[in-house]
């Protein structure tokens, strides 16, 4: 079974400039999730789809940050402008969405570095 | 307060040592509890789920202890192959399925 899909895998952008990661769940996935981990701490959700709605975005920056997931299957995330506290890996995960289906795949992560 | 703590470490280890890494969480209505481990620049995997009952895996022992707020893993006869970042994970319901991670404890394991 193939994972989660991530591209690009590395990134580096200048501060003010856009940028945008795409994430393929694994097939049948129902719940999409983006995270955000800045070196040294952990995964913080930014947005959480379930289908092509979305389920949690209390965490994402709205004013720079926006994702969608149109048909349900994969998703972009974009960043615009860019500034230099984004500097983190995004990694995105993927779950059935089955009321017991608690783990999250994760795929590789996308590393932005903002100079 | 965080809502999920963890000691970060780093705890260095000789091979065969027994380490114990304790996690604490704020929201009392938290559900489902996890271990993920993280290896250098790769993405997190789950280790195990942790149950009231406590579970083991091997070498690895979950316990919860809801009283108090904290779950707890114990690695056992540590190898160099245990070498990497455990990641306390809580989740809990509130109108959604919500996950929250710990900042992770490092966990070094020397020959």
């Amino acid at each position: 079974e193939a994972g989660v899909a991530q591209s690009p895998r590395y990134k580096i952008i200048e501060k003010r400039q856009s940028v945008a990661f795409w994430c393929n769940p694994i097939s049948g996935h129902a719940t999409l999730y983006w995270y955000q981990q800045i070196l040294g701490q952990g995964p913080k959700l930014l947005i959480q789809f379930q289908n092509n709605g979305v389920v949690d975005d209390s965490q994402l920056p709205k004013d720079r940050f926006s994702a969608e997931r149109l048909k349900g299957v994969d998703s972009t995330l974009k960043i615009q402008p860019a500034k230099l506290e984004d500097s983190a890996v995004y990694l995105c995960a993927s779950n059935p969405g089955h009321l017991n289906s608690y783990e999250q795949y994760f795929g590789p992560g996308t590393r932005l570095t903002v100079t | 307060r965080k809502e999920v703590e963890q000691d970060p470490g780093p705890f260095n280890v000789p091979e065969g040592a027994t380490v114990a890494f304790n996690c604490t969480y704020s929201n009392s209505a938290s559900q489902s509890f996890f271990w993920y481990r993280q290896d250098c620049r790769k993405e997190p995997k789950l280790l195990m789920s942790v149950y009231s009952s406590g579970n083991e895996d091997g070498r690895f022992t979950a316990q919860l202890n809801r009283a108090s707020q904290y779950i707890s893993l114990l690695i056992r006869d540590s190898k160099l192959s245990d070498s990497a970042t455990y990641l306390c994970v809580v989740s809990f319901n509130t109108g959604g399925f919500k996950t929250i991670f710990g900042a992770g404890t490092r966990l070094f394991v020397k020959a």
